[in-house]
């Protein structure tokens, strides 16, 4: 089963415009993971963001985690045609090594 | 330093057929996870090896089994397809302690017949 949902579904914008994507689970976590997958091919590590943790950057890049809400955003700025993938959001919690996913935001950026 | 690499990338098999698949990791990384990627469940953890040893399993029937060895790669066996297991299979590795990043292999397309 999936731990939560993100929104949109999916997001089409121009090149150079931002794109946000959203996050939402449903557990106490010990890190929420964002990845990016190129046509259903193998998924790209793009950041971690621990629980206590509330923002967090890496290039064109930042994170937010609020916890009390139990919500991430991804803000991927100046997007580029190459941004085109599906981006997913994954979540670690308790003991467990593994990895929950949401349902993945499709993004589209037009040249 | 190598990326996680997996074997074979497509597979066709037909129904009741068994296969496996292998995933070398990151050297240094101790723990593979294995994960199965379908357009209508999406992204869903099997399980998870670190030293040798299944440390979670996901909720899949006991047709799904894996392995690893001591210089960490891994193998997973699906026993008697069905055609439900036509999916992308991801293998992810990570150090295995601690807040790490799991990075994913290219990962195997199964298609059944």
């Amino acid at each position: 089963s999936q731990q939560g949902e993100e929104d949109p579904q999916a997001l089409s914008i121009q090149e150079g415009e931002n794109a946000t994507m959203n996050c939402s689970y449903k557990t106490s976590i010990n890190n929420l993971q964002w990845y990016r997958q190129n046509s259903g091919r193998g998924l790209v590590h793009l950041i971690l963001i621990r629980s206590n943790e509330r923002e967090k950057h890496s290039g064109r890049l930042r994170v937010t985690l609020d916890t009390s809400k139990k919500s991430s955003s991804l803000l991927i700025t100046a997007s580029r045609a190459a941004d085109t993938a599906s981006y997913f959001c994954a979540t670690e919690a308790g003991s467990a090594r593994q990895l929950t996913f949401g349902s993945g935001t499709q993004l589209t950026v037009l040249p | 330093k190598a990326g996680v690499t997996q074997t074979p990338r497509y597979l066709i098999k037909t129904r009741g057929q068994q296969v496996t698949l292998s995933c070398s990791p990151i050297s240094g990384h101790r723990s593979v996870s294995w994960y199965q990627q379908t357009p209508g469940q999406g992204l869903q953890f099997l399980f998870e090896y670190f030293s040798e040893t299944q440390r979670n399993k996901g909720n899949f029937p006991g047709r799904f089994s894996g392995r690893q060895f001591s210089n960490s790669r891994s193998e997973m066996n699906v026993s008697t397809l069905e055609l439900g297991d036509s999916a992308l299979y991801l293998c992810a590795s990570s150090l295995g302690q601690g807040d790490n990043e799991q990075f994913f292999g290219p990962g195997t397309r199964l298609t059944v017949l």
